[in-house]
């Protein structure tokens, strides 16, 4: 099984420059999540989506837009890209009350 | 809001000595919560989790957490570190709708021999 699977692994972009992340999870959960991760500062939720068509902020969503395409899928959008963002993002999904399953992580570096 | 705050952001053990990761958490209705490891240059990998059933949850490799209330508290112990165990480790709350999920910041945990 797949699982949750994110494109692409890793990115270089310049200053101002937009991408967007992808993920897609094969389980048929409802929840799915994005979240960056940062040296002593753990896993930030950027933004999370309960089920389809639904989505809300997280801790840290300035800077950053999501799309939940379809059940299965889950994008993270920066429009215009600053260091600040260089960081690791995973995305995650999840049943609801159960564990969260985690992609491999998109390593991200923003010059 | 539901939040997490882990005690200690290095932890150093002796290897056959307890471990001990602290975890409290804040959450306005009754929580589940989840410790996550993980390895140098990997994803995260669930060691257990609480969902309303046993206070005393025990996981994989050996761990094992205790749901306090009365403490808002759910800390990861094992009896006896092994060198494998050196990573870092996450603890993580969810409220009752089960939406959203928040980590703490990490808890670095070395083993020396």
């Amino acid at each position: 099984n797949a699982g949750v699977t994110q494109t692409p692994k890793f990115q270089v972009l310049k200053t101002g420059q937009s991408m967007t992340l992808q993920c897609a999870q094969d389980m048929n959960h409802n929840s799915m999540y994005w979240y960056r991760q940062d040296p002593g500062m753990g896993l930030r939720l950027i933004y999370y989506s309960a089920s389809e068509g639904t989505t809300d902020k997280g801790e840290v969503p300035n800077g950053y837009n999501v799309s939940r395409l379809n059940k299965r899928e889950f994008s993270l959008r920066l429009e215009s890209a600053a260091p600040s963002q260089t960081s690791v993002y995973f995305c995650a999904s999840r049943k609801w009350s159960q564990e969260a399953f985690f992609g491999q992580g998109t390593r991200l570096t923003v010059v | 809001a539901q939040s997490v705050t882990q005690l200690g952001s290095h932890v150093s053990v002796s290897e056959g000595a307890l471990v001990l990761l602290r975890c409290n958490y804040s959450s306005s209705v009754p929580p589940y919560l989840f410790w996550y490891v993980q390895y140098p240059n990997q994803g995260l990998q669930l060691l257990l989790k609480y969902t309303s059933a046993a206070t005393l949850v025990k996981g994989i490799n050996g761990f094992e957490a205790e749901f306090k209330k009365s403490e808002t508290s759910f800390h990861l112990t094992k009896p006896s570190a092994h060198m494998s165990d050196a990573a870092e480790y996450f603890c993580a709350v969810s409220d009752l709708r089960g939406n959203k999920l928040v980590f703490g910041a990490g808890t670095i945990l070395r083993v020396k021999s």
